[in-house]
This record gives structure tokens, C-alpha cells and sequence, in this order.
């Protein structure tokens, strides 16, 4: 079975600050990992997926095999990066996303 | 484009009370979705359809049907609705099965139903 796991609820941080959001996934296979963002009253929609490799708004993420993990990073955090934050696998063979249960980011001034 | 739109945008039922959620996107996609979001629980894949007139069960069916008589819509119903089924209910849809560039769903704006 596959499963995403975000051990935070909620993250509080100062603008300013370094962001580290944790991800970490059990897959048997060769998972594809994504992270969602929903900003509040939004829809979510796509941050950034790990095969891009790509950055997004200061955010990245690296997709680490020997942790199973993929943390999404920021060095410098800015008050319009509050919002829920998902990170999700797409696994080999598998018809959906599945999701973590989510992460709220609060960026303080 | 319009995207993933999805009606209504709230609604508060009584229990035992029946209702219909109505899902469309305009992108062609064969692949929608779905799924409800509750605090600490994320989002939990409710059923999903890989095409015209398929259905399959996701990881929490019970209490819901669905149908998919057309391709760009994608309904959700609640035959008799219990105040567990509260939630943010979201559609999404995805292009295909095929490489990983087919793999990004995107998403309605959520429908927000009250059971009482």
C-alpha cells in the first residue's frame, strides 16, 4: 500500500525565516511526487512535481529514495506563502493522486 | 477555458435528505475525480472515472454513488445524506494514462456541504 505522511498540522514561521515542510511517502515501486498548494478560499493546484525538478515561487523540493522523503523548502519566507500545502504521490500502475493530510504554512510579519 | 467547475458551491442538507454534485471540465480529459477534504485527514479519494461510462471505488465510497454518462461530466450523489458526509467535497481531472507529464490533476473550486 502506498502512503503519504506530513508530520506537521501546522507550521508557524516570520517572514524572513527558512521553511522546511516534510513529506515522506512509503511506495514499493518508483513513486512520481507532487506538492499542492491551496491558498485560502482557492482551489488547489499544482506547486511543483519532483521529475521537473524545477523551482517554484523559492520553492523546491528533492526527492530523496534512501529517506522515502520529499521536503519542500523556501529559503526566505514571505507572508503571501500562507496556505495548506499537500504533498502527494503518483504511484506506478495506480489511477490517483494520493494525498498527505496537509500542512498549513503561516507566514507571521 | 473554464477548467474543472463544479455546482453547486454550497449547500446544507438534513439527514436522510438526498442530493446530486455536479462536476464538468472542458479540457477533454479522460480521467476525473472525486474526492472530500476534512481537517487533519486531508484529501481522501472518494470514487473516480478513467472514462466515459466507467466508475471505480476509491478509498471511501460508502455513502456515495457516481456516474459518468458523458465525458466531461462527472456526478457525485448522496442517496441519503448523514451528517459524517460534511465536508469540502472536490472534483479533478487528469489528461490520460500515459508518460508523467499526464499525471497533474487539476481541480474544481470545492462544494461545501452541511448535513444536519
Amino acid at each position: 500500500a502506498q502512503r503519504v505522511t506530513q508530520p506537521e498540522k501546522l507550521l508557524s514561521v516570520f517572514k524572513g525565516a527558512p521553511v522546511e515542510l516534510k513529506c515522506n511517502y512509503s511506495y514499493s515501486g518508483s513513486p512520481e511526487l507532487f506538492w499542492y498548494v491551496q491558498y485560502s478560499r482557492q482551489r488547489l493546484q499544482l506547486l511543483l512535481r519532483h521529475i521537473s525538478r524545477e523551482s517554484i515561487k523559492g520553492f523546491t523540493a528533492d526527492l530523496n529514495k534512501g529517506e522515502t522523503s520529499f521536503h519542500l523548502k523556501k529559503p526566505f519566507a514571505q507572508e503571501e506563502d500562507s496556505a495548506m500545502y499537500y504533498c502527494a504521490l503518483w504511484g506506478t500502475g495506480r489511477r490517483a493522486l494520493t494525498f498527505g493530510s496537509g500542512t498549513r504554512l503561516q507566514v507571521q510579519p | 477555458n473554464a477548467g474543472v467547475t463544479q455546482t453547486p458551491k454550497f449547500r446544507v442538507l438534513k439527514t436522510g435528505q438526498s442530493m446530486t454534485l455536479l462536476c464538468a471540465q472542458d479540457m477533454n480529459h479522460e480521467y476525473m475525480y472525486w474526492y472530500r477534504q476534512d481537517p487533519g485527514m486531508g484529501l481522501r479519494l472518494i470514487h473516480y472515472s478513467v472514462g466515459e461510462g466507467t466508475t471505480a471505488k476509491g478509498e471511501v465510497p460508502d455513502g456515495y454513488n457516481v456516474s459518468r454518462l458523458k465525458k466531461q461530466n462527472f456526478l457525485l450523489g448522496l442517496e441519503s445524506a448523514a451528517p459524517s458526509q460534511t465536508s469540502v467535497y472536490f472534483c479533478a481531472s487528469r489528461r490520460s494514462a500515459g508518460g508523467p507529464e499526464h499525471n497533474e490533476q487539476f481541480f474544481g473550486p470545492g462544494t461545501r456541504l452541511t448535513v444536519l
